[in-house]
């Protein structure tokens, strides 16, 4: 089946510093990546969509400027939490599809991000 | 906006009875509906697409219906196992376009 690889698998860090998070898809070209944040007992939100080579499309609400997601190529995106502070504490997790509604998402195995 | 409802939050049973989950939509109807499979501290694993004009979809042990006039899916697990145990989560696409809205999910846990 698709293999989505997330990493880092978790992070700690100071107030203030930015964390990137990669996102790859190992043996499909994912059209599209989706990047979702989750809260401990709380559905998935999602936050963003990444297609290559062309700029993020963000959900409402979501800081894009706090939020930086680079999709560089068809297996790979990044998303980057700049200057973070404790209120971005989560588990992040990305997705990757071809894109319509008939596709399943395949899910990398998240990012628990604590920032103290 | 899509509001997806997964009525018990938690379901407890025993080795070997079925476990049937629910998740109910609101506003407008989807042509898919997903489940999906979440471990604790893990990414979802996709189980199931049913489509609106099927009414059950089976997998091994899984099977998922489709009610379209109820707004309603049915998730069962029949013969449960404890490796069964963990949350499952109910997805459908948005009315405008193909990104997907999800339950908080019902946490299964299977006793031996």
């Amino acid at each position: 089946g698709a293999v989505v690889s997330q990493h880092p698998s978790w992070v700690i860090c100071k107030s203030g510093t930015s964390v990137k998070i990669e996102c790859r898809s190992l043996d499909f070209q994912a059209t599209t990546m989706f990047w979702y944040r989750q809260f401990p007992k709380q559905s998935l939100m999602l936050m963003a969509t990444s297609n290559e080579g062309s700029k993020a499309t963000y959900e409402q609400g979501v800081e894009k400027d706090k939020f930086l997601i680079n999709h560089a190529s068809l297996t790979l995106s990044t998303l980057t939490v700049t200057s973070a502070h404790p209120e971005d504490s989560s588990f992040y997790i990305c997705s990757a599809s071809l894109g319509q509604p008939n596709q399943p998402q395949h899910f990398g195995d998240g990012t628990r991000l604590s920032i103290l | 906006s899509q509001k997806i409802e997964q009525n018990s939050e938690a379901l407890n049973i025993q080795e070997g009875k079925t476990a049937t989950l629910t998740c109910n939509y609101t506003n407008y109807s989807p042509a898919y509906l997903q489940w999906y499979r979440q471990d604790p501290g893990r990414g979802p694993v996709f189980l199931l697409l049913i489509r609106e004009n099927e009414k059950e979809k089976r997998k091994e042990r899984l099977k998922v219906t489709f009610d379209t006039t109820l707004k309603q899916s049915l998730f069962h697990i029949t013969a449960s196992q404890p490796a069964d145990s963990a949350t499952y989560l109910c997805a459908t696409h948005r009315s405008n376009d193909y990104k997907l809205s999800f339950g908080a999910g019902t946490t299964v846990t299977v006793r031996a």
